[in-house]
């Protein structure tokens, strides 16, 4: 079991905007950064959000993060058919002494 | 361009101990940490544990009692080494760089399979 909850499917159409949910406790997201990375199947994953709502540099402004509190979320607007993938949150967590994941979002276009 | 590659034996007897090398090219090991994350077919992300160029490594406390890390600079590579493997640690192994800005770059990934 995760110590981060994500909703294991999200979907949209072409050009919607698709909201994936993140929700941890006190000891990870609630006192440091949210990490979100992008898995396409069969490859390694991508960092496409750092420090709660920074995007690397090559990653479209089409990703956003965002944080409060103990939850934070990851926005695809323009979605497109390349967005399909499964998309990771992750935060350090003081209790456990490291990093935590999320179970994972599948998203289809 | 920093790029990590795994490798190691594909195939590892249980109760042996698995054994990986993470070879950075194209930057300097110094001054990063340096993590190993697993992920079991079908399944999602698992940190193992980071470590640094000096200083102690940080492990994942489910695993912590069977995991080993370590860095060797003049090589440009960190290992990590997994005793007492069983059909769980199945999984494909992936070496990243970690910092603020997140674990970036990865290496490809690397397929251990447990099995006699």
């Amino acid at each position: 079991q995760s110590m981060l909850t994500q909703p294991p499917s999200a979907s949209g159409t072409p050009g919607q905007t698709v909201t994936i949910s993140c929700s941890g406790s006190s000891s990870n997201i609630g006192s440091n950064y949210v990490y979100w990375y992008q898995q396409i199947p069969g490859t390694a994953p991508n960092l496409v959000i750092y420090g709660n709502n920074q995007r690397p540099s090559g990653v479209p402004d089409r990703f956003s993060g965002s944080k409060s509190g103990t939850s934070a979320s990851l926005a695809i607007s323009g979605l497109r058919s390349d967005d399909e993938a499964d998309y990771y949150c992750a935060a350090w967590d003081d209790r456990l002494n490291g990093y935590v994941f999320g179970a994972g979002t599948k998203v289809t276009v | 361009q920093v790029q990590l590659q795994e490798s190691g034996p594909g195939l590892v007897k249980p109760s042996e101990t698995l054994s990986l090398t993470c070879t950075v090219s194209g930057g300097s090991i110094g001054s990063y940490y340096w993590s190993w994350i697993r992920q079991p077919a079908g399944k999602g992300l698992e940190w193992i544990g980071r470590i640094y160029t000096s200083g102690s490594p940080n492990y994942n406390p489910s695993l912590k009692s069977r995991v080993t890390m370590s860095v060797d600079t003049s090589k440009n590579q960190f290992s990590l080494k997994l005793s007492s493997v069983t059909a769980a640690d199945t999984a494909v192994y992936y070496c990243a760089r970690g910092r603020f800005e997140g674990f970036d770059p990865w290496g490809q990934g690397t397929l251990v399979t447990v099995s006699s």
